[in-house]
């Protein structure tokens, strides 16, 4: 069975700043995605990054990026130029490619933005 | 706007009453799931529908019941809520064919079992 750890509770950084949220997992399986979600305070779910295993090359999304060590089973994001809007609950997914889609998530890292 | 609307938002239910959380995309996804949040143990997987016509158990279905009533619509029920109950739920649609893997969440029930 697949396994997520995001070993970091609570995690804070000041405005401006980078910042790195780290997870880990565990799966036999070779062809897999990889999520990154975050919650602000409103509660919605949203898609921060995706990255596909069989891809080397790591995902970017503006200010977001994601460092991919596939051997190391290791899917870090890193936050550049935090910003006060950041501040919410960070949720890793994993999900196989084979079946039905499902997402195996994380505990969660509750990021804080300072001012 | 396009996406998934989850009713009720909140709720407070007593122990043994029975209540349906609805759950209705209008993006003509074909799988759908539901997940319950609690706090240092992120989301967990109660069933999902992988199409329309089926549902399957995930990780946590013991004391739920779904419907999967359309393409559209996948409720979630309770049939005797218990405190352990209590959680944030969430209903989720993707389609990988558009979505690639990607979810759709709806905003969320919280739901108190007292």
């Amino acid at each position: 069975a697949q396994t997520v750890t995001q070993s970091q509770p609570e995690m804070s950084v000041q405005e401006a700043e980078t910042v790195t949220l780290s997870c880990t997992y565990d799966t036999s399986e070779s062809n897999y995605y990889l999520f990154w979600y975050k919650q602000p305070p409103s509660r919605q779910m949203i898609l921060v990054i995706r990255q596909e295993a069989y891809k080397q090359q790591n995902a970017t999304e503006n200010r977001f990026s994601v460092n991919f060590q596939k051997a190391a089973k290791s899917f870090s994001l890193k936050i550049s130029d935090s910003q006060l809007g950041d501040t919410a609950m960070y949720f890793c997914a994993f999900m196989k490619t084979s079946g039905t889609y499902k997402y195996i998530f994380g505990t969660g890292t509750r990021l804080k933005v300072l001012a | 706007n396009a996406g998934v609307t989850q009713t009720p938002k909140f709720q407070v239910l007593k122990t043994g009453q029975s209540m349906t959380l609805q759950c209705a995309q209008d993006m003509n996804h074909n799988s759908m799931y539901w997940y319950r949040q609690d706090p240092g143990m992120g989301l967990r997987l109660i069933y999902y529908s992988a199409s329309e016509g089926t549902t399957d158990k995930g990780e946590v279905p013991n004391g739920y019941n779904v419907s999967r009533l359309n393409k559209r619509e996948f409720s979630l029920r309770l049939e005797s809520a218990a405190p352990s109950q209590t959680s944030v739920y969430f209903c989720a649609s993707s389609e990988w064919q558009t979505t690639n893997y990607g979810y759709t969440f709806g905003s969320g029930t919280r739901l108190t079992v007292v």
